[in-house]
């Protein structure tokens, strides 16, 4: 399994700031994920990042608003930019390792 | 169209009560995760179903994947306040015509375990 912790743990934020969030993993992986989850709503999948090259952003996430940075195979970055109120969400990011993948704890934003 | 559906969206059960969730896809299954979430937190990943009529186990929780019924469910033997929180249900979005590492996730089952 894989350990994963990600700073900040909650942040509240003004409208039209940006936010950069921290995942670190114990272990080297290949393949790390950033999802959003909205309030009373299930996990959807923001963008697949892999070290080395340009992350893969799902149908309906830009890279603008929504940059990830991937310097190494145990370290991440997601900032959400020009945050709006419905930027409002648990992000969590994730890793796989064999069939498996683990989530870090979360990052519940509030943007007022 | 929700592409997986979990039922029921809640449960109340009697501490040392068993109890069942299900999780059922519009397309066959194969790569089926469970998680367990508490409110507003990460996910505890449980266990991992590959293919049809496979079942786990992992203390008093069992997982197991009809392909026919393109279902597969969570039982909780004896359930325990321990148990509480939202299980979730995910599939590899090869499923769908995605990317195999992509999970689709269900709707969630919010569960709450009365002492």
């Amino acid at each position: 399994s894989a350990v994963i912790s990600q700073k900040p743990s909650r942040d509240i934020c003004q409208r039209g700031t940006s936010l950069t969030i921290q995942c670190q993993v114990d272990s080297q992986v290949t393949m790390m994920f950033w999802y959003r989850q909205q309030p009373g709503q299930s996990l959807t999948l923001i963008a697949t990042a892999n070290q080395g090259s340009e992350a893969t952003y799902e149908s309906g996430f830009v890279i603008d608003k929504f940059p990830i940075s991937r310097p190494n195979l145990t370290f991440s970055t997601l900032t959400v930019s020009n945050m709006s109120p419905e930027d409002s969400s648990i992000y969590l990011c994730s890793v796989e390792m064999g069939a498996e993948q683990y989530f870090g704890p979360g990052t519940r934003l509030t943007v007022t | 169209s929700q592409e997986l559906e979990q039922s029921p969206q809640s449960l109340i059960v009697q501490e040392g009560k068993n109890l069942t969730i299900n999780c059922t896809s519009s397309k066959t299954l194969y790569g089926l995760y469970w998680y367990k979430q508490k409110y507003g937190e990460g996910l505890i990943f449980l266990m991992m179903l590959q293919k049809g009529g496979e079942e786990k186990s992992h203390e008093k929780i069992t997982a197991k994947l009809d392909e026919k019924k393109q279902q597969s469910s969570l039982h909780i033997t004896a359930s325990q306040p321990s148990h509480a929180g939202i299980y979730l249900c995910g599939l590899r979005g090869s499923n769908y015509g995605g990317a195999t590492n992509k999970l689709i996730f269900g709707t969630g089952t919010l569960l709450a375990v009365q002492p």
